[in-house]
């Protein structure tokens, strides 16, 4: 089983409309978590983190932790096409070494005009 | 632009080749990290460095040597790389904590022929 995971995509949202994307983790340990937004050809840009159960909200973006079934969420409410890209969900946690953050292999979205 | 900035843009270099990735910042993060992601795959940790010591190797060959000379600078040296390891190289940072974000640099674009 693989540490993250999200659904590869492509996730294809009508401009306007809200994308919805999920990313399971299987460590119990991991502690703070954050959605990246990679351009192809470029670094990945933060978009949001979230270490507490529930919502967090940033503009047209919410975060969503449930730690208990061990998933998080990213919705991007009024999709744009510049919203179109792959999105990254990474999970941190304390290794006994230092700190550590694990990439899910991404959800790639296409937001139609 | 990033705050983190990493030279070259772009390395071709042959098998016998020494080079030199060098990655910058002036956070005052003190936590710094290589990542090496391959093309429609996630970014791959490599090295973590915190306060200036090595934390994390994940089992990187050797043929890859980090360095950190100082808290705002990391090197990673290159020698007798192999085709396989074209890959973008990206250089991150992040304050020292469970929560905190790394902030990435735009990469360097590497190609071994």
């Amino acid at each position: 089983q693989k540490e993250v995971e999200q659904n590869s995509g492509p996730l294809s949202v009508p401009e306007g409309a809200i994308a919805s994307l999920n990313c399971t983790y299987s460590d119990r340990g991991s502690q703070s978590f954050f959605w990246y937004r990679q351009y192809s050809g470029k670094s990945p840009e933060l978009i949001m983190f979230i270490y507490s159960n529930g919502d967090k909200e940033d503009g047209r973006f919410t975060a969503q932790l449930n730690k208990a079934s061990q998933y998080v969420s990213l919705l991007i409410r009024d999709s744009q096409p510049s919203d179109s890209a792959t999105y990254l969900c990474a999970v941190r946690k304390i290794k006994a070494a230092g700190n550590k953050l694990t990439f899910g292999g991404g959800t790639r979205v296409l937001v139609k005009p | 632009d990033t705050e983190v900035t990493q030279t070259p843009k772009h390395l071709v270099m042959g098998m016998t080749n020494k080079k030199s990735l060098k990655c910058e910042q002036h956070m005052g993060h003190r936590a710094m990290y290589w990542y090496k992601q391959k093309a429609k795959k996630p970014p791959e940790l490599m090295f973590v460095y915190s306060y200036e010591k090595l934390s994390i190797n994940e089992s990187v060959p050797s043929r890859f040597s980090p360095e950190c000379p100082n808290s705002s600078l990391l090197n990673l040296h290159l020698h007798a790389l192999q085709p396989e390891d074209s890959a973008l190289y990206l250089c991150a940072s992040s304050p020292e904590g469970v929560g905190s974000p790394l902030h990435f640099g735009n990469g360097t674009r590497l190609t071994v022929t």
